[in-house]
C-alpha cells in the first residue's frame, strides 16, 4: 500500500533559524497536503500542492513538490517561537485516499 | 461556517467496553474521514465515508467500525475495547477530494 515517510521526526531549532521537513510517498501522488498541529490541538490545514514541481510561500513558509510528484519539502525561513508544532505532510493518491506522514515536531528554542 | 464538530471531547471507558463517537462535518461536506492519533504511532487513517458509503478502510481490526448518515454526521464504533485503543480520535470533513477540516478530536481513555 501507499506509504508516506517524512523526516526528521524531531528538529529542535534557535529562534530565527531555519528548518526543512521532508516527505516522501512510494507511489506517485495527485496531490500532497500540509497541516500543521499545535500542542494540544488538532491538524489545521496549511496548503495544497498539486502540479509537478510546484512551489508555493506562505510568509515565511515555502511548500515544494517534486517533479515526479512521490516528495515535498516544508521550509520556514528564520523560526520564531510561534512555529512550534507537529508539521505533518498528507498525500493523496488517484482514489482520493489520504497517507499521512508520521510529522516532524519543531520546538524553538527562544 | 461552522467548523467540525466532534462529542464527546473526552471519554472513559474500561477493558471490554464499547464506545461510540460522534462527528458533524462543516454543512456540504459529504465525506468524512476518521483518524486515530497516539503519541508513538502518528495519525493512523482509519476510514473514510462518503454519502453514506465507506468509500477507503484503514488497517484496524473489525472491532473498529463506522456509519454515515444521510445528513453526513458519522459515528465510529470501537468494540470490546483494549487498552491499546487509548487514543486521540480525530474526525475530518472534506468537500469531495480536497482540505481536511479536522475536529477537536475525541480523548479516549481506556483503563
Amino acid at each position: 500500500g501507499q506509504q508516506v515517510m517524512q523526516i526528521p521526526q524531531y528538529q529542535h531549532v534557535q529562534e530565527g533559524e531555519d528548518f526543512t521537513t521532508y516527505c516522501n510517498s512510494s507511489t506517485t501522488l495527485s496531490n500532497i497536503q500540509w497541516y500543521k498541529q499545535r500542542p494540544g490541538g488538532h491538524p489545521v490545514f496549511l496548503i495544497q500542492l498539486v502540479k509537478s514541481g510546484e512551489v508555493k510561500k506562505q510568509k515565511r513558509l515555502t511548500f515544494q513538490f517534486g517533479e515526479a510528484k512521490k516528495n515535498s519539502s516544508l521550509h520556514i525561513t528564520a523560526t520564531q517561537t510561534t512555529d512550534v508544532g507537529t508539521y505533518f505532510c498528507a498525500g493523496q493518491n488517484n482514489a482520493g485516499k489520504s497517507t499521512f506522514g508520521d510529522g516532524t515536531t519543531l520546538t524553538v528554542k527562544p | 461556517k461552522a467548523g467540525v464538530t466532534q462529542t464527546p471531547r473526552y471519554l472513559i471507558k474500561t477493558r471490554g467496553q464499547q464506545v461510540t463517537l460522534s462527528c458533524s462535518p462543516i454543512s456540504g461536506h459529504r465525506s468524512v474521514s476518521w483518524y486515530q492519533q497516539t503519541p508513538g504511532q502518528g495519525l493512523q487513517f482509519l476510514f473514510e465515508y462518503f454519502s453514506e458509503t465507506q468509500r477507503n478502510k484503514g488497517n484496524f481490526p473489525g472491532r473498529f467500525s463506522g456509519r454515515q448518515f444521510s445528513n453526513s454526521r458519522s459515528e465510529m464504533n470501537v468494540s470490546t475495547l483494549e487498552l491499546g485503543d487509548s487514543a486521540l480520535y480525530l474526525c475530518a470533513s472534506s468537500a469531495i477530494t480536497d482540505t481536511q477540516y479536522f475536529g477537536p478530536g475525541t480523548r479516549l481513555t481506556v483503563l
